[in-house]
């Protein structure tokens, strides 16, 4: 069973930094390419970004709006997904997701973390 | 990047009766390799991660009850619920994974009439 468990989410102050851990099981993380999506108060769903696997090159790619200021990485030994958020704008609080897409584009989420931008 | 349309915003339908929500891609996400449209269907009750329902525009996922279902190709796409159920109420939502910018419609409220 795949299990995706965010943590890290906190109350940050605009221009702070923050880091959200996902720690993954129940399927080959090693080879799996993997996303954070987030989810703005009573909005709907947002992409912003991916990282591939080793074996795919390990590239990353990111939403317009996080593009140089969030930067996600992965521990493989760990099986854990990273987001880096750096130059916090109120605009980011939201809940945030980690999801692995299949190879078929289903998608497995985790429960979510809370980041709040604040003053 | 793929802009994903959802028609309605809200929808309110009788219990026992079809519900039928539609999602519009602005180019085709039909992958000519495998013929597959990589297109998804989440239900999001508050307080709770998107589950998923459907992938590849029609398959649904395992224990995912008959009365959901999804048809059509390239870009135009229908999620239909046969015979609304007191616990279907919940927001739907589209998504792609053909390219990214992956993208997700906007979502359509489903309430009971």
């Amino acid at each position: 069973e795949v299990q995706l468990v965010e943590s890290g989410g906190d109350l940050v102050k605009p221009g702070g930094s923050l880091r959200l851990s996902c720690a993954a099981s129940g399927f080959g993380f090693s080879y799996a390419w993997l996303s954070w999506v987030r989810q703005a108060p009573g909005k709907g769903l947002e992409w912003i970004g991916l990282i591939k696997s080793k074996t795919d090159g390990g590239t990353t790619d990111y939403a317009a709006p996080v593009a140089g200021r969030f930067a996600i990485s992965r521990d493989d030994s760990t099986h854990t997904l990273y987001l880096q958020m750096n130059s916090l704008k109120t605009e980011d609080a939201a809940v945030y997701y980690c999801v692995f897409f299949g190879s078929f584009g289903e998608g497995y989420w985790g429960q979510g973390t809370l980041v709040t931008v604040s003053s | 990047d793929i802009v994903m349309t959802q028609s309605p915003d809200s929808l309110a339908v009788s219990l026992g009766e079809r519900a039928t929500i539609n999602c519009k891609s602005s180019q085709s996400i039909l992958y000519s390799s495998n013929n597959k449209n990589y297109l998804a269907w989440y239900q999001q009750k508050p307080g709770q991660p998107p589950k998923l329902l459907i992938y590849w525009a029609s398959t649904r996922e395992s224990g995912v009850p008959d009365r959901f279902s999804g048809s059509g190709s390239a870009t135009d796409f229908t999620l239909t619920i046969s015979s609304l159920q007191a616990e279907d109420v919940a927001v739907y939502y589209c998504h792609q994974s053909y390219s990214t910018p992956y993208t997700f419609g906007q979502g359509t409220k489903l309430e009971i009439k």
